[in-house]
């Protein structure tokens, strides 16, 4: 079964700490991985892509398939980080479907 | 450029009132979605549709059904709403499937409660 795991509910730092939120997933494939992001009061946007290999906002994320995991890095986190994180998963279906984790609630502190 | 508009924003249902959500995008984009959005269960798939005329159920598809009539515009509707419903939902597209192709684009959202 397709599935996307965020273990954390609530991630709570000081700015300028270093930030990793978690995410696993199962699927049988080559699934596509992304992050999406909620500030609070906006919509939901693509934050990063794993096909993409790039940093958005100093965040990256590399997919580790040996360990099925695709974990949201930033070396120093700042108040503005704040917000939910939804790790989300595309199989290869020709249909778009995302399949999305629990979402983590990032919390930077002053 | 409007992107993704769900109208409307927010409201209140009665259990057993009827109800459409209305999902608008200007970006000539085949894919649609609604997801729902619920507290500790991320974003769940009520339905969706690959092209104009065309819809396929989700992850959650009970007591919900949807429309896609033109290209732009995917309607959700609520036959009886039952309380079960509240939740937050969002309407998504998507230019097609695979690499690129993929990235979602959101509406604002629509918050409904049913009392």
């Amino acid at each position: 079964a397709q599935r996307v795991t965020q273990p954390e509910k609530l991630l709570s730092v000081f700015k300028g700490a270093p930030v990793e939120l978690k995410c696993n997933y199962s699927y049988s494939g080559s699934p596509e991985l992304f992050w999406y992001v909620q500030y609070s009061r906006q919509r939901l946007q693509l934050l990063l892509r794993h096909i993409s290999r790039e940093s958005i906002k100093g965040f990256t994320a590399d997919l580790n398939k040996g360990e099925t995991s695709f974990h949201l890095k930033k070396p120093f986190a700042q108040e503005e980080d704040s917000a939910m994180y939804y790790c989300a998963l595309s199989g290869h279906s020709n249909t778009g479907k995302l399949i999305f984790g629990q979402g983590t609630t990032l919390q930077v502190k002053p | 450029n409007a992107g993704v508009t769900q109208t409307p924003k927010f409201r209140v249902l009665k259990t057993g009132q009827s109800m459409t959500l209305l999902c608008a995008q200007d970006m000539n984009h085949e894919y649609m979605y609604w997801y729902r959005q619920d507290p500790g269960m991320g974003l769940r798939l009520i339905h969706y549709s690959v092209g104009e005329g065309t819809t396929a159920k989700g992850e959650v598809p009970d007591g919900y059904n949807v429309s896609r009539l033109k290209k732009q515009n995917f309607l959700l509707g609520l036959e009886s709403a039952a309380p079960s419903q509240t939740s937050v939902y969002f309407c998504a597209s998507s230019q097609g499937t695979g690499g690129w192709w993929t990235e979602a684009f959101f509406g604002q959202g629509t918050r409904l409660t049913v009392v």
